[in-house]
């Protein structure tokens, strides 16, 4: 168990350009979510997946967020035309089914200048 | 839907002492309760837990919390501090029908002083 993987750690792009996140859950895991953490506030939902299938988006999610998981395995989550409100950590989480508890990564930290 | 509500943002206390973090929630259905903790430059790391049973449920390194339903709190507690639990803490509650997403508090961040 590597624990869930994250990249990039940091990720500093211009505004209106396009950026692509990625994360390995641990392998077993087959619910994967996403969050995304502004300062001072606690990671809000964005999506989850069980196994391949993107079972509930957040209205955070706007058209410029994409996110996908090919296969059950990796995610990845595109922003499209970056805004400078895009400027947060992202954070991947995974899970087994039913209670099991939430294993989040370290999270990816977007700048957007 | 639901709703966490972490009414201090930030807590110091000196090494030793115990502390409190207060969580409370709102929310039209049951929920399984949690409170996880982020080191500084880490992720989140879950702390403990309450899915059913004993409502006082205790992590390894000594912090308990106890669900209390009529108040829709689940306060964090230790009663002696490290200055190593010095993190920021979240609270979270997710709806028991599906257990899927969390929802999370603003955060309390705890500073164990010398």
């Amino acid at each position: 168990d590597t624990g869930v993987s994250q990249d990039p750690r940091h990720k500093i792009t211009k505004r209106g350009q396009n950026v692509t996140f990625r994360c390995d859950p641990i392998s077993e895991h087959n619910r994967l979510y996403w969050y995304r953490q502004t300062l001072g506030q606690g990671p809000e939902f964005l999506t989850y997946f069980q196994n391949e299938a993107q079972l509930e988006k957040s209205r955070l999610l706007s058209d410029r967020f994409s996110a996908e998981r090919p296969k059950g395995s990796f995610s990845t989550l595109e922003i499209q035309r970056t805004e400078q409100g895009d400027s947060a950590m992202y954070l991947c989480a995974s899970s087994l089914e039913g209670t099991a508890p939430l294993h989040f990564g370290n999270g990816t930290r977007l700048t957007v200048t | 839907a639901q709703s966490v509500t972490q009414l201090d943002s930030q807590v110091p206390v000196f090494e030793e002492a115990p502390v409190e973090l207060r969580c409370n929630y709102s929310s039209s259905v049951s929920v399984y309760l949690f409170w996880y903790v982020q080191y500084p430059n880490q992720g989140l790391q879950l702390l403990l837990k309450y899915l059913s049973g004993s409502t006082l449920v205790e992590s390894i390194n000594g912090f308990e919390a106890e669900f209390n339903k009529s108040q829709t709190s689940f306060h964090l507690r230790k009663p002696s501090v490290h200055i190593s639990d010095t993190a920021e803490y979240f609270c979270a509650v997710s709806d028991r029908s599906s257990a899927r997403q969390l929802t999370f508090g603003s955060g309390t961040q705890l500073t164990v002083l010398p």
